[in-house]
């Protein structure tokens, strides 16, 4: 089975600054035709999950451009440009190379 | 604008089965891109992925549940349905149903999730 870890579980950024979650897999989620098959979700309080960001680097539809994925085989990053209030949240990671699987989530708060 | 309506009840007793089923709007069950899938969150926790079922049938699921889970679908009803048997409290969690379209990630759909609670 592929597990994705994530760090850190948590942090804090004063609005206006970058935020910086890591995501490792297990295994190489690199598919023969050069797709990346790693998710970024964010889970905003009482809401359900949303996606951010789809194999690896595409931002989905409606999604700031203040967000950027990135990374390739078995070790990406989501990245905030400047961190804003309503991004308060908690960020997953999901592999869908094979059966998929959440890394255990990142909380962002603000200071 | 494709919507994702699930239903069920919040309270199932130890040992039985957990039946949820989620009805969808706004496209239909059988579009041959999409998959279906469903997704709880322990209160507290994080997200884990339970299966998933195309417009075709064909079934997926998290190797720690395949024994006690089934999907499938309703085509007549737009609908998609998951049963969990033997439940215990472990299982008590928030459920939710996604759906996504296989040949275009960014097309990828939520339901609002409801509280199962197992006790008795």
């Amino acid at each position: 089975d592929i597990v994705v870890t994530q760090s850190p579980l948590s942090l804090a950024v004063t609005p206006g600054e970058a935020a910086s979650i890591s995501c490792r897999s297990s295994q190489r989620l690199l598919q023969s035709n050069g797709d990346n098959h790693l998710d970024w979700y964010v889970q905003k309080p009482g809401q359900s999950p949303q996606l951010l960001i789809y194999l690896a680097s595409n931002r989905a539809s409606g999604v700031p451009d203040r967000f950027t994925g990135s990374g390739s085989g078995t070790y990406f990053t989501l990245k905030i440009s400047r961190v804003e209030a309503e991004d308060v949240g908690v960020y997953y990671c999901m592999q869908a190379l094979q059966t998929p699987g959440f890394g255990q989530g990142t909380r962002l708060e603000i200071k | 604008q494709l919507r994702l309506q699930l239903s069920g009840p919040g309270l199932v007793k130890p040992s039985e089965t957990l039946s949820l089923t989620c009805t969808v709007s706004g496209a239909s069950i059988t579009s041959r891109t999409f998959f279906w899938g469903w997704v709880r969150q322990p209160p507290g926790k994080g997200l884990e992925w339970l299966g998933s079922v195309s417009y075709s049938g064909s079934t997926y699921y998290n190797p720690s549940l395949k024994s006690r889970l089934s999907t499938s679908v309703d085509a007549s009803a737009n609908q998609f349905s998951l049963r969990l048997t033997s439940v215990t409290a472990a299982d008590t969690a928030v459920y939710y149903c996604a759906g996504r379209d296989g040949d275009n990630y960014d097309r990828d759909y939520w339901g609002q999730g409801t509280l199962v609670t197992v006790s008795s």
